[in-house]
């Protein structure tokens, strides 16, 4: 088994849907859980960052961390063309690494 | 701030010939940084980590002696792919972690070609 599991899609959305990217995960000791958006030919940018259980929010974007059920997801609100990318999540407990999921391709169509 | 580059974007070179890649943070000291290699639809793979005066501990399957990492400074990490193959071609991605923080903010990849 995978530590983070990741649809890869695609996933193709209209615009301004709202858009769910989820990840799940094996290890109970991850804390930290983050969320990347990857063009392409480029690297990951960091979009969101949380710490533990909860909610963060930034902009359209919304982060949700059930550390309960070892779920994280990541909202897009208003989902815009130059959202689509590749999101990946990732996460760590505190060592040097950070685990990947293998990322879901968004494509947004105006 | 947390602005990490990489030099250069795309290299094609020959069999057997080696391709040094650089890494630097520009605007803060990076007592860690990361080198991962992402192949075309794949997730990103680590392949070591660096700290800054110390020697790379690389990943399970990672030649040492292929991919050479040194990290002389708090800002500069390089990884040389010696003797590069074919399927050494690849997107190099490095990152940087600043201080005790725990994100990583990656570069923007080197895509490396070799024929």
């Amino acid at each position: 088994q995978k530590e983070v599991e990741q649809d890869p899609g695609p996933l193709s959305v209209p615009e301004g849907a709202i858009v769910s990217l989820n990840c799940t995960y094996s290890n109970s000791a991850f804390q930290y859980f983050m969320w990347y958006r990857q063009y392409s030919r480029k690297g990951p940018e960091l979009l969101m960052y949380t710490y533990s259980s909860g909610n963060k929010e930034d902009g359209r974007f919304t982060a949700q961390v059930d550390k309960s059920s070892k779920y994280i997801s990541l909202f897009i609100r208003d989902s815009q063309p130059s959202d689509s990318a590749t999101y990946l999540c990732a996460m760590y407990h505190g060592a040097n690494n950070l685990f990947f999921g293998t990322g879901t391709r968004l494509t947004v169509i105006p | 701030g947390a602005v990490v580059s990489q030099h250069p974007s795309w290299v094609i070179c020959k069999s057997g010939t080696s391709v040094k890649i650089e890494c630097r943070s520009l605007d803060f000291q990076a007592t860690t940084m990361f080198w991962y290699r992402q192949f075309p639809k794949q997730s990103l793979m680590l392949m070591a980590t660096s700290n800054e005066g110390s020697k790379a501990t690389y990943e399970q399957g990672v030649e040492k002696d292929k991919f050479l990492i040194n990290h002389a400074s708090l800002t500069l990490s390089t990884l040389t792919v010696t003797s590069a193959h074919p399927e050494d071609s690849s997107f190099y991605i490095c990152s940087a972690r600043r201080g005790t923080g725990n994100e990583q903010f990656f570069g923007p990849g080197t895509r490396l070609t070799v024929l």
